[in-house]
């Protein structure tokens, strides 16, 4: 069975600031790993996923992630908080099976302040 | 408009009551996902179909909830002799089917429908 561990309910940052937004997992096979963003009442959208590839994966809205695999980590992390990052993220991994379905973790709230 | 659309986007139902959802994906994609997501948790995956065969159900779909996919395009999802803790957001995703190296391709979610049960 696959799942992932995000570390932190609620995160609050300065705009400006450095956002992190913690993420473990825990996988028997070589994990697929996504983050997703939730703006209220809207549904999922896709910040970037890790496929087995280059490990420093770059996703929109100026966000990236680093797949360390010692670590069983998949930090989302980007330089420098927006007003418009504050958000609910999820971290997700799948384990590349013909369902492709998707394991969440209980979400990040991230707050932007001035 | 072409994204994942979800109908109704709010259902506010009596205990007892039957209700239905449904989904129409984006129009090329053949995989669609139906998952459940309560207050403060992640989405729970509850079942996919690849066209219109059904080919995994999750054990939080009790025998109260089928899940259909005719001719493999809108999906429905239906809740019977509803119980109020399955007041939650259904959240309906779709995708196409990778390919080699490519499998793991983008899921695009709707905005949900979320149900109420008083």
């Amino acid at each position: 069975a696959q799942s992932v561990t995000q570390l932190g309910s609620h995160v609050s940052v300065s705009e400006g600031a450095l956002v992190l937004l913690r993420c473990n997992y825990s996988s028997s096979v070589p994990p697929y790993l996504f983050w997703y963003v939730q703006y209220p009442n809207q549904g999922l959208q896709l910040l970037l996923k890790y496929t087995s590839a280059a490990t420093l994966v770059k996703g929109i809205n100026g966000f990236e992630a680093e797949f360390k695999k010692s670590e069983t980590s998949f930090h989302l992390t980007k330089p420098s908080a927006h007003m418009s990052d504050a958000a609910e993220y999820f971290c997700a991994v799948s384990d590349g099976g013909t369902a492709s379905k998707l394991t969440f973790g209980t979400g990040t709230r991230l707050q932007v302040t001035l | 408009d072409t994204g994942v659309s979800q109908n109704p986007r709010h259902k506010i139902t009596k205990r007892g009551q039957n209700v239905t959802f449904r989904c129409d994906p984006i129009s090329e994609h053949n995989r669609l996902y139906w998952y459940r997501q309560t207050l403060g948790q992640g989405p729970e995956f509850l079942t996919y179909f690849q066209n219109e065969a059904q080919l995994e159900k999750s054990r939080l779909l009790s025998d109260r909830f089928s899940a259909e996919r005719p001719k493999g395009s809108f999906s429905t999802l239906e809740i019977q002799r509803t119980e109020q803790g399955d007041s939650a957001m259904y959240l309906c995703a779709s995708s196409s089917l990778g390919q080699g190296a490519n499998w793991a391709t983008e899921a695009f979610f709707g905005q949900g429908t979320r149900l109420t049960v008083v």
